[in-house]
């Protein structure tokens, strides 16, 4: 079957300091994979996705960068943390496939969160 | 663009009532998909549903319910004899079949049943 794990669930670090979250799957091949980061009470603001290997598209530029050095693995990562990087770091990973029509269709899967604070 | 509206922000109600969740939203992709997500406090992201642009049935899951209109843009989420355990945000969603296949949320309603 296919998973997704994210870690860690929380993090609590000092501002400039430098960040590495990881996201992985398992159970697939060359899945699309996204960040997304949700502040205190808002909604969910898509950070970076990745169609495959060393390709990664930002959406938000900002004090976060993002890597995919394996197909299924993701990582996100900043060299010095601000305030403002506090939030609820999601990953995920979206599966395309076809129904009997030959039509298709799309599956969209996250992980548990980290969630990020800095002090 | 895509966009996606949510236009209550919280919806208060007594258990056993029935209660919808709005959404709105803007493509200009003639092929979607749409999404309903439940965030309990816990913080995860339950998939409650997908909706592809090409399937406008509604669709009943138990005490759930989910009415896609293509004239009005609107992908409402009915909840029927709410229940305390309902309370979570729900997120509305939208993909387009573009590169990527990224998808947009909506802010977001937070459902608070009372018992």
């Amino acid at each position: 079957s296919q998973t997704i794990h994210q870690w860690p669930a929380t993090l609590v670090q000092p501002v400039g300091s430098p960040l590495s979250l990881e996201c992985t799957v398992e159970g697939t091949s060359n899945p699309n994979l996204y960040w997304y980061r949700q502040a205190a009470g808002r909604g969910l603001q898509l950070l970076f996705y990745s169609v495959g290997i060393g390709q990664i598209s930002s959406e938000v530029p900002q004090n976060l960068s993002a890597s995919r050095p394996q197909d299924r693995q993701f990582i996100l990562s900043s060299k010095k943390l601000l305030l403002s990087d506090s939030g609820f770091y999601l990953c995920a990973w979206s599966v395309i496939e076809k129904d009997p029509e030959d039509r298709l269709n799309y599956g969209y899967t996250f992980g548990s969160g980290t969630r990020l604070t800095v002090v | 663009a895509q966009k996606v509206t949510q236009a209550q922000t919280e919806i208060s109600v007594v258990e056993k009532e029935d209660v919808t969740l709005d959404c709105v939203y803007e493509t200009r992709d003639t092929t979607y998909y749409l999404f309903w997500y439940k965030q309990p406090p816990s913080g995860e992201l339950v998939f409650l549903i997908r909706r592809n642009s090409f399937d406008e049935q509604n669709e009943i899951s138990g005490r759930y319910s989910w009415n896609f209109q293509k004239s009005t843009s609107s992908f409402n989420f009915t909840i029927t004899a709410s229940q305390v355990v309902d309370s979570a945000v729900y997120f509305c969603a939208l993909s387009e079949d573009t590169g990527g296949f990224k998808t947009i949320f909506g802010a977001g309603t937070r459902l608070f049943v009372k018992a």
